[in-house]
């Protein structure tokens, strides 16, 4: 069955990137969404967006155009980028696939980012 | 953006009993397709969300016969017929209607 992997720096510096990769294991990567999302314990869970098998992307506007979301599927990987990042971005950021856009399932274990100033 | 709202926030339950979540949205999630754009998730302590219902009330894969989802429109409510220790968690109910998509703000169920 798939498993997805995300990876990165635990640790990033306010107005700086933050980058992150999320792996899939156990299948190609097909016709899929694939979404980002994070938790912060002040926001709750926050959709942040998906790219499509064909590289389409839909992003959340509460974003400004910070983001994005990048397919390898040579790695089988996706890739998450936010820029210029303050406190409020420091939350747990996951990786999901989805058949129709929504419905996430399975999701990653997520992983930790921390914005220092 | 649709705003999803949940009640109770807190849900104590006693094993073997049954315990219900209710979430609505601020528009409806029937589509005019006639799917409803609603998913229910559980997060379990220390896991990501794994998911229980979609599309109001089909179960997704592996998930016990228990849970239920009904509703329609912009009421819809989780069931989950006799608790088990294993359910303790917090469930969030989603719309997948429209981007952003958007959460509930978390019901956690704890076992009396």
């Amino acid at each position: 069955q798939v498993q997805l992997q995300e990876s990165g720096p635990g640790l990033v510096k306010s107005s700086e990137i933050l980058s992150l990769t999320c792996t899939v294991f156990g299948g190609p990567m097909g016709t899929y969404y694939w979404t980002w999302l994070r938790q912060s314990p002040g926001k709750g869970l926050e959709w942040i967006g998906y790219v499509w098998y064909t590289g389409s992307t839909n992003y959340n506007p509460s974003l400004r155009g910070r983001v994005a979301i990048l397919l390898d599927t040579s790695k089988n990987e996706v890739a998450l980028k936010l820029r210029s990042v303050t406190a409020a971005d420091t939350a747990v950021y996951y990786c999901a696939r989805s058949e129709w856009g929504y419905a996430f399932d399975p999701w990653g274990p997520g992983t930790l980012v921390i914005v220092s100033s | 953006e649709i705003v999803m709202t949940q009640s109770p926030l807190s849900l104590p339950v006693t094993p073997g009993e049954p315990a219900s979540i209710s979430c609505r949205s601020s528009q409806s999630l029937l589509h005019t397709n006639g799917y409803k754009y609603l998913d229910w998730y559980l997060q379990k302590p220390g896991q990501s969300p794994q998911l229980l219902i979609y599309s109001g009330s089909s179960r997704a894969s592996g998930v016990p016969d228990r849970f239920s989802g009904t509703g329609s429109g912009t009421d819809f409510t989780l069931r989950i017929s006799r608790v088990e220790a294993e359910d303790v968690g917090v469930y969030y109910c989603m719309q997948g209607l429209q981007t952003p998509y958007t959460f509930g703000q978390g019901t956690k169920l704890e076992i009396k």
